[in-house]
This record gives C-alpha cells, sequence and structure tokens, in this order.
C-alpha cells in the first residue's frame, strides 16, 4: 500500500532555516500537504502542492517537489519558537472510490532559543 | 470560520465500557474521517464516511464502528474498550475527495481517551 515516511525529529536554532523532509510511494499522488499540529490541538493545513508543480513559496514556506524521486521538503526560513509543532506531510491516494490523505508519522520540530 | 467539533477533549473509562466519540461539522462537508494519534505512529485511519449512512474502513477498523445518520455528525464507538485503545482520536472533514478538488482536511481539537 502507500507509505509516507518521514524523520521523527528535528531540532533548529531560531533564526535559522529548518527543512523538513518526506518521501512518499504513491507515483500516483495528485496532491501532497504538510499539516501542522501545535500541542494540545488537531492538524490544521500548513501547505499543498499540486504534482505537476516543482515548488510552491508562501512568505517564509518553501514547499519542494521531487517527483522522480518522490521526496517532498518543507523549508521554514527564520524558524521562530511559535513554529514549534509537530509537521506531517501527507499524499493523497485513492481508496474506496474516493481520494484520501495517507499521513506520514510526523516529524516533531524543536526551536532552541 | 469553519469548524469541527469533537464533544469531549478527555475521557476516561474502564475496561469492557462501551464508549461514543462524537464529531461534528458545520461545513456542510460530505467526507468525514476518524483518526487515531500514538506517539511515534503517526495518524491511522480508523474509518471514514463519504455520505450519510455510509462508511469504508480504513487501515485500522478492528474494534472499532461508526455511526453516520445525519450529514453533521460522525460517530466513532468502541463497543468493548481495551486497554491498547488508550489513545488521541482525531475527528476531520472535507468537502469532496473527488480528483478535482484540494482535498484539505479540517481537524478537530482531538479527543484523548485512556482506558484503565
Amino acid at each position: 500500500g502507500e507509505d509516507v515516511e518521514q524523520s521523527l525529529f528535528l531540532s533548529v536554532r531560531e533564526g535559522d532555516s529548518s527543512v523538513i523532509n518526506c518521501t512518499y510511494t504513491d507515483s500516483s499522488s495528485t496532491y501532497l500537504y504538510w499539516y501542522k499540529q501545535e500541542p494540545g490541538a488537531g492538524l490544521q493545513l500548513l501547505t499543498y502542492i499540486f504534482s505537476n508543480m516543482d515548488m510552491k513559496q508562501d512568505q517564509r514556506l518553501t514547499v519542494l517537489l521531487n517527483k522522480k524521486d518522490k521526496h517532498l521538503s518543507l523549508r521554514i526560513a527564520d524558524t521562530q519558537t511559535g513554529d514549534s509543532a509537530i509537521y506531517f506531510c501527507a499524499e493523497r491516494s485513492k481508496g474506496g472510490g474516493s481520494y484520501i490523505p495517507t499521513f506520514g508519522r510526523g516529524t516533531s520540530l524543536i526551536v532552541h532559543p | 470560520d469553519v469548524k469541527v467539533t469533537q464533544s469531549s477533549r478527555y475521557l476516561v473509562k474502564r475496561t469492557g465500557e462501551k464508549v461514543f466519540l462524537e464529531c461534528v461539522q458545520d461545513m456542510d462537508h460530505e467526507n468525514m474521517f476518524w483518526y487515531r494519534q500514538d506517539p511515534g505512529l503517526g495518524l491511522r485511519l480508523i474509518y471514514f464516511s463519504y455520505d450519510v449512512k455510509m462508511k469504508e474502513k480504513g487501515d485500522i477498523p478492528e474494534g472499532y464502528s461508526v455511526s453516520r445518520e445525519k450529514k453533521e455528525r460522525f460517530s466513532l464507538i468502541l463497543e468493548s474498550a481495551s486497554t491498547n485503545q488508550t489513545s488521541m482520536y482525531l475527528c476531520a472533514s472535507s468537502s469532496s475527495t473527488g480528483e478535482g478538488s484540494t482535498g484539505e482536511l479540517f481537524f478537530g481539537e482531538g479527543s484523548r481517551l485512556t482506558v484503565l
């Protein structure tokens, strides 16, 4: 079945850039997502990229997609302590006649002052 | 503002009890999902529903059932709770998961269930 892999932890210093990486296996994925989960809360969509795009930029966030290698990354520029959260990579695959997302295990981003 | 509301943030139940987790969305979404979240395992799909009275098994449906009698409400039922069902349960909804939609999921705040 479909699989989404990401490392479990990332630690950075405040002001540095953070790069969170993700690999997926389903070559028919149409959308790939990054969700953010702050402590004690549900997930919230941070950004997404359509599979025919290589890059998407939104303020401090840059998403890079290498479809050939099935590799997705999220870069956060000038990381702040408020960026500390769990970041989930997800891809959308087809199941039961509908497209449902498959999530990675989440990367805990810890930002040190 | 879009909203997915889970009825209980924290529950403590005993082994063998029947547990209901309720989820309501106010966005008129067709699709609703139940996930459980465990440290190191991420989100695992239990069940989803793409219409009233319709349900589909996810990756880990064993020990769970669901009910969708109204479009806005999706309930997760543990018929006989066990300690290995201690977890965070997340409900989500989306407007459409057809090929043309982005498929963004809107999540509730989660229900943390402890089974003793």
